[in-house]
């Protein structure tokens, strides 16, 4: 099946820098890249979809400035976390669709902001 | 909008036994449905989806989830369960009938842990 990456699997910043998560579709191309929070015991919510070459769209409530999302080739998407704070640390996936109805999900991120 | 209630957040059971995972979903428009599969360190994985004909659909490792339409559910069931089915399922919709503009966003459930004890 289908391999989504995610670089890094775990990463530690302090608060008020900027960390960036990768997200890499590596048999295939996707066309559409997708980025959800989970928090603990709670669902995935989605936070934006981008496609390729194109800006991201986010959904409500979710800061654009903050959470920069860049989608610049068919196989990488990246979510830069800017001026990170506590409330900001929770787990990032994501996931990659080549077509409708299939979506395939990267093993998460795990940012904690001290 | 739409969302998602996954009943239980957490269902033990005896290797062999039967198990039913709930899932009810509310939205103003037409929907399809898929339920993933989350094992410890990996990524969610697909394990089944509806979208039209037969509301009756089944994987390949032996669940199958019926969507009933009056009712709003998607349960997923297993007959006898194995100790490799200890993972965390999710219950998730995509709108469709919003002419297009919800493609792929997935609205997903809080997530049922299914623990298979020997």
């Amino acid at each position: 099946g289908a391999v989504v990456s995610q670089h890094p699997s775990r990463v530690i910043c302090k608060s008020g820098t900027s960390v960036k998560i990768e997200c890499r579709s590596l048999d295939f191309q996707a066309t559409t890249m997708f980025w959800y929070r989970q928090f603990p015991k709670k669902s995935l919510m989605l936070m934006a979809t981008s496609n390729e070459g194109s800006k991201a769209t986010y959904e409500q409530g979710v800061e654009k400035d903050k959470f920069l999302i860049n989608h610049a080739s068919l196989t990488l998407s990246t979510l830069t976390v800017t001026s990170a704070h506590p409330e900001d640390s929770s787990f990032y996936i994501c996931s990659a669709s080549s077509e409708p109805y299939e979506q395939y999900f990267g093993p998460g991120t795990r940012l904690t902001v001290t | 909008a739409q969302s998602v209630t996954q009943l239980d957040s957490q269902v033990p059971v005896f290797e062999e036994a039967p198990v039913e995972l709930r899932c009810n979903y509310s939205s103003s428009v037409s929907v399809y449905l898929f339920w993933y599969v989350q094992y410890p360190n990996q990524g969610l994985q697909l394990l089944l989806k509806y979208l039209s004909g037969s509301t009756l659909v089944e994987s390949i490792n032996g669940f199958e989830a019926e969507f009933n339409k009056s009712q709003t559910s998607f349960h997923l069931r297993k007959p006898s369960v194995h100790i490799s089915d200890t993972a965390e399922y999710f219950c998730a919709v995509e709108d469709w009938g919003t002419g297009g503009t919800s493609y792929g966003k997935l609205t997903f459930g809080q997530g049922t842990i299914l623990t298979v004890h020997p």
